[in-house]
């Protein structure tokens, strides 16, 4: 257990419709990461936040917005869902930028 | 631009052979850090080992080892005695200081451990 919290485990539902998944971070941990991992593009980075303010952005769609709230959870926002956006939705945390990110179990999203 | 490669997509072993997953990486940076993730049929990730670019010694924890070389950009990891229990996917993945610290992950290697 990496001590990355994350719900729902799965989810599914159709194409257009909106769906939010949160994370918690591991206790101390100020940055969060959301990563997709899809079978035709991999794991990929999305987002990342550190203490509340948006750090980097990777491939994220247009579609898809995150935040992090004061307590440090995060969630992820994916809108007028596509049948390509389902995937599995990890959320990874550490203490400072540099140091190893931990993973959650991730939020399966099928989209029909 | 950051690059993780992992030519190996499949492995096959018999338990208790010895067996190593490839890694070489691209990067123009001078400090960087180097990891492995192991992925195992339950799905989620787990963090096996963190290497930064100035750090070249060989790590070995258990029956897991790992050989860093810069001269031919690669993170070799090995696994001695194999056990069913190993059988995963393995990502290695690159992260960069100024990159917004996400990590670059390679395709993946799925190993198969037989009894």
């Amino acid at each position: 257990d990496s001590g990355v919290t994350q719900t729902p485990k799965h989810l599914i539902t159709a194409t257009g419709q909106r769906v939010t998944l949160r994370c918690s971070p591991r206790s101390g941990d100020l940055s969060v990461y959301w990563y997709q991992q899809s079978l035709d593009q991999g794991l990929q980075f999305l987002i990342q936040y550190y203490n509340g303010e948006e750090r980097a952005k990777g491939n994220i769609l247009e579609r898809f917005s995150a935040q992090q709230f004061p307590d440090l959870h995060s969630e992820l926002n994916l809108s007028s869902l596509e049948l390509g956006d389902s995937a599995l939705y990890f959320c990874a945390s550490s203490k400072t930028v540099y140091n190893e990110q931990f993973f959650g179990p991730g939020t399966r999203l099928t989209v029909l | 631009a950051q690059k993780v490669t992992q030519a190996q997509t499949e492995i096959s072993v018999v338990e208790k052979e010895d067996v190593t997953l490839d890694c070489v990486y691209e990067t123009r940076d001078t400090t960087y850090y180097l990891f492995w993730y192991k992925q195992p049929p339950s799905g989620e990730l787990v963090f096996l080992i963190r290497r930064n670019s100035f750090d070249e010694q060989n790590e070995i924890s258990g029956r897991y080892s790992w050989n860093f070389q810069k001269s031919t950009s690669s993170f070799n990891f090995t696994i001695t005695a194999s056990q069913v229990v190993d059988s995963a996917v393995y990502f290695c993945a690159l992260m960069n200081n100024n990159a917004g610290n996400m990590l670059t992950f390679g395709g993946g290697t799925r190993l198969m451990v037989k009894p």
